[in-house]
């Protein structure tokens, strides 16, 4: 497809478990981005690869939280020992160079429950 | 460090009226500001980019801001809403390495 893609749309889990969100980014695009966005509120930055160096992981809100890229095209963020305070929807942009300014392109997003 | 303040939570306006989105931005450098629109369970689109060019931009949809330094604003406009205009609507600020930066959302009512 054209657009940034993310499996799956959606994922309950139990507390305690490990959850792994897929991104596919549009094909070409340098940057990926991970974002959260907790219910009612705007997106939050989570962390930054340009290819398949992850650059900035400051957003990362503990250390249960893991994000690769190793190829440079596909990412996914893993989420260890879930809580519930992870639940929200996970979102994944790609744009085609870096740096500010840059349009990122959004994908439908993971909507996480954990129970 | 660069924010963003959404100035509405949420705006009611009637079909075919002005639409009025208001957005305040904090930077210490020139930023590159963005408008995105979220519909339900959607991701988000880009409706608008100001990357310190013309300070009026025009964007998809019949969406415009304008770019206002002495105000440090960004407000998005449109002439006459539409029914399918109804989403979630974000006031963005790209961050030195590209990261964005959201406002809380103003969510846009329109009524009939």
């Amino acid at each position: 497809g054209a657009g940034v893609s993310q499996s799956p749309r959606y994922k309950v889990a139990k507390r305690g478990q490990d959850v792994a969100l897929r991104c596919d980014p549009i094909s070409g695009h340098v940057s990926l981005f991970w974002y959260q966005q907790a219910l009612g509120q705007g997106p939050e930055f989570l962390t930054y690869f340009q290819n398949e160096a992850q650059l900035d992981k400051s957003g990362l809100p503990s250390d249960r939280f893991f994000a690769e890229r190793p190829e440079g095209s596909v990412s996914t963020l893993k989420i260890q020992r879930t809580q519930q305070e992870d639940s929200a929807v996970y979102l994944c942009a790609s744009s085609r160079g870096w740096g500010g300014g840059q349009p990122q392109h959004f994908g439908d997003g993971t909507r996480l429950s954990i129970l | 460090a660069q924010s963003v303040t959404q100035l509405d939570s949420h705006v009611s306006v009637s079909e075919g009226t002005p639409v009025l989105l208001r957005c305040n931005y904090s930077s210490s450098y020139s930023p590159s500001l963005f408008w995105y629109v979220q519909h339900p369970n959607k991701g988000l689109q880009l409706l608008l980019k100001y990357t310190s060019a013309a300070t009026l931009v025009k964007g998809i949809n019949g969406f415009e801001a304008e770019f206002k330094k002495s105000e440090t604003s960004f407000h998005l406009t449109k002439p006459s809403a539409h029914m399918s205009d109804a989403a979630e609507y974000f006031c963005v600020v790209s961050g030195s390495t590209g990261k964005l930066i959201f406002g809380q959302g103003t969510t846009l009512q329109v009524k009939p």
